[in-house]
C-alpha cells in the first residue's frame, strides 16, 4: 500500500530565502503530484511528474522526481509572501491519489 | 470552461441527521472521485467511479457512507446518521478517463459541520 510522507510539516521563512519541501513515498507510484491549497480553498494543481529525473519549474517553484529514491522535492527560490499556503504532494495509488500530510508554508516579510 | 462544482459549499447539521452532498464533474470526464479532508486524518480517498464499472468503495469509512453516480455524470455522496467525526471538507475530483493516465481536477469542496 502506497504511503506518502512530507517534511517539514510546518515551515516559516523570510522573503528572499530558498527552501525545499521533501516528499517520500513507500512503493512505486505511476506519477507524483504537487498541489497548493490556500485557507478555505480547494486544491490547485502545481506540477505532475511522470518519470524519473523529471524536473518542472513555474516561477519560483521547481519540482523534481527521483523514482529510485522514491523522493520528490519542491524547491522555493527567493520566496515571496504570495507563496504562503499549504503544499501537498500526492502519489498515484492505482486509481486514487494518496496524499502527504501537507506542509504549511508561511513567508514573512 | 466550467470546472468541477460542488453543492452546498457549507452544510451544518445535527448529529444523527442524514446529509447529501452533490458533485458535478467537468463535462466529458468519465472518472469521478470523492475525498475527505479533516484535521485528524488529512486528505483521504473515499470512493471512485469510472464509466459504467462498479465503483471502488474501498475508502468509505463505514456503512453510513454511500455514493451514487447517475447517468455517468452527477454524483451524490450520502452520509446517514451523521456523527461529529464526520465533520470535514468533502472534495470531489474528476478526470478524463483513468486516473493512472489523466490528472484529477478538484472542486471547491463542501464543508460539513456536525453539531
Amino acid at each position: 500500500e502506497l504511503k506518502v510522507e512530507q517534511n517539514p510539516l510546518f515551515l516559516s521563512m523570510q522573503e528572499g530565502k530558498n527552501y525545499t519541501i521533501y516528499c517520500n513515498y513507500s512503493t512505486t507510484s505511476d506519477r507524483l503530484y504537487w498541489y497548493r491549497q490556500d485557507p478555505g480553498k480547494s486544491l490547485e494543481s502545481l506540477f505532475v511528474l511522470l518519470s524519473n529525473g523529471a524536473v518542472k519549474q513555474e516561477g519560483r517553484l521547481m519540482a523534481s522526481l527521483d523514482t529510485k529514491a522514491r523522493l520528490s522535492t519542491l524547491h522555493i527560490t527567493a520566496a515571496v509572501h504570495d507563496l504562503s499556503a499549504t503544499y501537498f504532494c500526492a502519489g498515484q495509488g492505482a486509481q486514487k491519489l494518496v496524499f502527504g500530510q501537507g506542509t504549511r508554508l508561511t513567508i514573512n516579510p | 470552461g466550467a470546472g468541477v462544482s460542488q453543492s452546498p459549499s457549507n452544510k451544518v447539521t445535527e448529529k444523527g441527521k442524514d446529509v447529501e452532498l452533490r458533485c458535478d464533474p467537468i463535462s466529458g470526464h468519465t472518472a469521478l472521485y470523492w475525498y475527505r479532508q479533516s484535521l485528524g486524518q488529512g486528505l483521504e480517498f473515499l470512493i471512485y467511479f469510472q464509466g459504467n464499472s462498479a465503483p471502488d468503495k474501498s475508502g468509505l469509512p463505514s456503512d453510513r457512507f454511500s455514493a451514487e453516480r447517475t447517468g455517468g455524470s452527477v454524483s451524490t455522496l450520502t452520509i446517514q446518521r451523521t456523527q461529529q467525526e464526520d465533520s470535514a471538507v468533502y472534495l470531489c475530483a474528476s478526470s478524463f478517463g483513468q486516473a493512472s493516465y489523466n490528472e484529477q481536477f478538484f472542486g471547491p469542496g463542501t464543508r460539513l459541520t456536525v453539531l
